[in-house]
């Protein structure tokens, strides 16, 4: 199995930062890492494939970057609609998540 | 516009077999490359893949719930169904279906909680 951990697991940030978030996997997954993005009782929302491509519809403010075992989801100029909470998903072995980083206001 | 809607009992009881439906619309699952799969959430979890089902038949399974989990295709209904045997309380959960293309997990169903309790 893949492990994959991010970090932080709680941000508290204000409308208008930038925040970046981590997601390490336990073994090389090359580019094959997705990020998604939730709101309280709804399905998760595609944002980023492929490590770094923007999912069609998916706001500039959103950019993904890193491969191998490291990778990183940074929103600049967070916006209102931009909290909750982001998970990192492998595809390089089956498909495994994260276990998500809550953007909270502060 | 592609849509998945997933639908079964809210309520199974410990050791029972649980069986969803997802019903899509926008696609088709006779398409290459296409599949639609299952991915659950524990109240207060992360997400966990359980199942994917190809257009040409193939079918992938997480490791860990493979044998447990069984998945359909009708094609001519646009449904996938979903079964998984054995039912455990720590099996509570939503219950998501996912339109699958390309490595992308783009179109989510609203999903459907699922309680296993006596």
């Amino acid at each position: 199995d893949i492990q994959m951990t991010q970090s932080p697991s709680t941000l508290s940030a204000s409308v208008g930062d930038r925040v970046t978030i981590t997601c390490r996997a336990s073994q090389s997954i090359n580019s094959w890492l997705a990020w998604f993005q939730q709101k309280p009782g709804k399905a998760p929302k595609l944002l980023i494939y492929d490590a770094s491509t923007l999912q069609s519809g998916v706001p500039s403010r959103f950019r993904g970057s890193g491969s191998g075992t490291e990778f990183t989801l940074t929103i600049s100029d967070l916006q209102p609609d931009d909290f909750g909470t982001y998970y990192c998903q492998q595809y390089n072995y089956f498909y495994g998540f994260g276990q998500g980083t809550r953007v909270e206001m502060k | 516009q592609i849509t998945l809607k997933e639908s079964g009992p809210t309520l199974v009881k410990p050791t029972q077999t649980l069986t969803l439906t997802c019903t899509f619309s926008g696609f088709s699952l006779t398409t290459t490359g296409v599949g639609v799969g299952w991915i659950r959430q524990p109240p207060g979890k992360t997400l966990e893949w359980l199942a994917l089902i190809y257009w040409d038949d193939d079918e992938r399974f997480s490791p860990s719930l493979k044998s447990r989990i069984t998945v359909t295709k009708d094609t001519s209904k646009n449904q996938v169904v979903l079964t998984m045997t054995n039912m455990d309380p720590v099996d509570t959960a939503t219950y998501f279906c996912v339109h699958y293309h390309a490595s992308k997990w783009a179109y989510w169903g609203q999903g459907a909680q699922v309680t296993v309790s006596s």
